[in-house]
Parts: C-alpha cells; structure tokens; sequence
C-alpha cells in the first residue's frame, strides 16, 4: 500500500514568513495527492490536491507541485498569517481512489 | 447546504463496552468512510461504504464493523472495547465509489477507561 512521510512539527515562524511544509509518497503508479488542514477542535478540510505529475494545486496563498521525480508534495506559501496555525495533513490515495493514506500531520504556529 | 455530520460529539466507555457512532455524508453524496485518529497522528482508513456495503477496509480488526443504511448515513460499531480505540473518529463522504473528494465531519472523540 501507499505510505506518507512529512516533516515532523511543530514549524513556529513569524507572521508574513515563508512557509514549506514537505511531504514525500511511496506508492504503486501514481496516486492522486492532496493536502488536508486540521484547525483545532474541528475535522480536516481539505486544502488542496494535485491529480497528476507537474499538477500544481493551489488554494488561500498555499501550494504545491506534484513531482514524480522526487515522489514529493511539498506544501508551500509565501507570507503565512496568524490565521493559518493548524495541523496539516499530506495524503496520498489508493489507486481506487476510495482510500486516503494520511502523514502523521506538522503543526504550524505563526506568532504574531 | 448541510455538511457531514457526526454524533455524539464525545463518549466515555469502559474497557470491553461496546460503541455505536453515526454520521450523515454532506448533501448529494453516497458513500461514506470512516477514519480513526489517535492523538497526534495522521487517521487512518477504517473501511468505505457505498451502496450499503463495504467496499474497502484498512488494516483494522473485525471488531470494527459498520453499516450503511437506504439514506446513505451510516454506523461505525466497536466491539469489547480496548484502552487503544481512544481516539478520534472521523466521517467522511463523497461522490461516488471512486471519487478522490473526501469532506469530513468534526468527528467523534471516544475515550475508553
């Protein structure tokens, strides 16, 4: 099956500071990628996904690039904000697309 | 437009209890997963329902059964409860057997004492 390793929190950065959160796969073919966020006391929402190699997804100022090369997803944003602290989950799916592999979740924390 | 929602919120049960967690998907969708979240983990996969029956399930023993009934919303069972099914779980729902969008629910947090 799929596995998921992310980088182990918790990031603490500044407001406005750059934000990379990395994630690699390991996976049979090419599964669809995807980046959930947790704020606390609340279930995931999903924040953005990426279907193919190259794809790029994007949403709220976060991205990133599905890179079949490196089997990574590295989740990225430019200026992160107070409002932004969370967990965030990489999650990779089964080639059936009815499974979600999730990463053990990094925890943000943007100080004012 | 109504999400997916889940109950109870919180539960205690004693160590080989059994529980019974429910969840309606969000409007429009059919199929239902369900999710266990340990504290300070990622979830993990517990089995996915579509059309009233289970299509997938995830590395988790037969104590763990669910259903999915005609309105699409569905139960999560545990049985003779064990001190490491502490944990949060997750509903989610989509589309289709298939589809890649799972929305999820805020969860249902069980502690077993």
């Amino acid at each position: 099956g799929n596995s998921v390793t992310q980088m182990e929190g918790p990031v603490t950065l500044s407001e406005e500071a750059f934000l990379t959160i990395n994630c690699t796969y390991t996976a049979t073919g090419y599964p669809s990628l995807f980046w959930y966020v947790q704020y606390p006391g609340e279930g995931l929402q999903l924040l953005l996904k990426a279907t193919k190699a190259d794809d790029k997804g994007s949403n709220k100022g976060f991205e990133a690039t599905y890179r079949k090369e490196t089997t990574s997803f590295h989740l990225e944003k430019g200026s992160v904000q107070v409002s932004d602290s969370a967990v965030y989950f990489c999650a990779a799916a089964n080639n059936a697309g009815n499974m979600l592999t999730f990463g053990g979740g990094t925890r943000l924390m943007v100080k004012p | 437009d109504a999400g997916v929602t889940q109950s109870p919120t919180h539960l205690i049960k004693t160590r080989g209890q059994q529980v019974t967690l429910r969840c309606s998907p969000k409007s429009g969708h059919d199929t239902v997963s369900w999710y266990q979240q340990a504290l300070g983990q990622g979830p993990q996969f517990i089995f996915q329902y579509y059309e009233e029956e289970e299509r997938q399930r995830g590395n988790f023993p037969d104590r763990f059964s669910g259903h999915q009934f005609p309105n699409y919303s569905s139960e999560l069972n545990v049985n003779a409860l064990l001190l490491g099914d502490s944990a949060l779980y997750l509903c989610a729902s989509s589309l289709g057997q298939g589809d890649y969008e799972q929305y999820f629910g805020p969860g249902t947090r069980l502690t077993v004492t």
